[in-house]
């Protein structure tokens, strides 16, 4: 079945960019998410990107994609420490809302 | 966006009881609704889709019998947790898709179980 992994853990220091990677196996994945998700909150949608985008750029958020080796990174510029907290990436395909869900990484940003 | 509550946000239960977890959609009407449990330190797993006016559909590996949901209203699924026991506790959390380009789901801020 697909699969998402991600690593486990970040840190970094505050001003710094953070980079959290992401890999799929899901040749069919139509569309990239990723989410964040604070202690005791919902996850909250960051930012998404079509499967046909090599990068999209939202504010301190950047995401690349390279679909050929189905790795996905969210780089986070100038992190501040209200970015503590655990990223999630998800893929779904075309014409579902089934998401598969990463296995989380939790960004500490030290002050 | 789309305001997605859950209630209670957190319950302590005594194996062998049976537990109620309610998702509402506040602003939003939704046919359907997605449940997803989280182990610690774990991904979100989706357990079943919930559907306006029938029958919920299971993933695979996943008890209906012991996993009750009911899509009552385009604004309430509710999940049952019957005959709890210490295994069954994890965070649940609801989602309900909204359309639009890019497929997404809003997401309930969870319920927290325990299972003594």
């Amino acid at each position: 079945g697909e699969d998402v992994e991600q690593s486990l853990f970040l840190s970094v220091r505050e001003g710094d960019s953070s980079v959290i990677n992401c890999t799929y196996t899901d040749s069919s994945s139509t569309y990239l998410y990723w989410y964040k998700q604070e202690p005791g909150a919902g996850l909250q949608l960051l930012t998404y990107i079509f499967s046909n985008m090599d990068m999209k750029q939202d504010q301190r958020l950047t995401v690349l994609l390279n679909k050929k080796d189905k790795h996905l990174s969210l780089r986070i510029a100038d992190t501040q420490t209200g970015d503590s907290a655990i990223y999630f990436c998800a893929e779904t395909g075309s014409g579902t809302y089934k998401y598969i869900f990463g296995t989380g990484t939790r960004l500490k940003v030290l002050a | 966006g789309a305001v997605v509550s859950q209630h209670p946000s957190w319950v302590i239960c005594k194996s062998g009881t049976s537990v109620k977890i309610e998702c509402r959609s506040l602003d939003f009407q939704a046919t359907t609704m997605f449940w997803y449990r989280q182990f610690p330190k774990q991904s979100l797993m989706l357990m079943a889709t919930s559907n306006e006016g029938s029958k919920a559909t299971y993933e695979q590996g996943v008890e209906k019998d012991k996993f009750l949901i009911n899509h009552a209203s385009l604004t309430l699924s509710t999940l049952t947790v019957t005959s709890a026991h210490p295994e069954d506790s994890s965070f649940y959390i609801c989602s309900f898709p909204v359309g639009g380009l890019h497929n997404e789901q809003f997401f309930g801020p969870g319920t927290r179980l325990t299972v003594l």
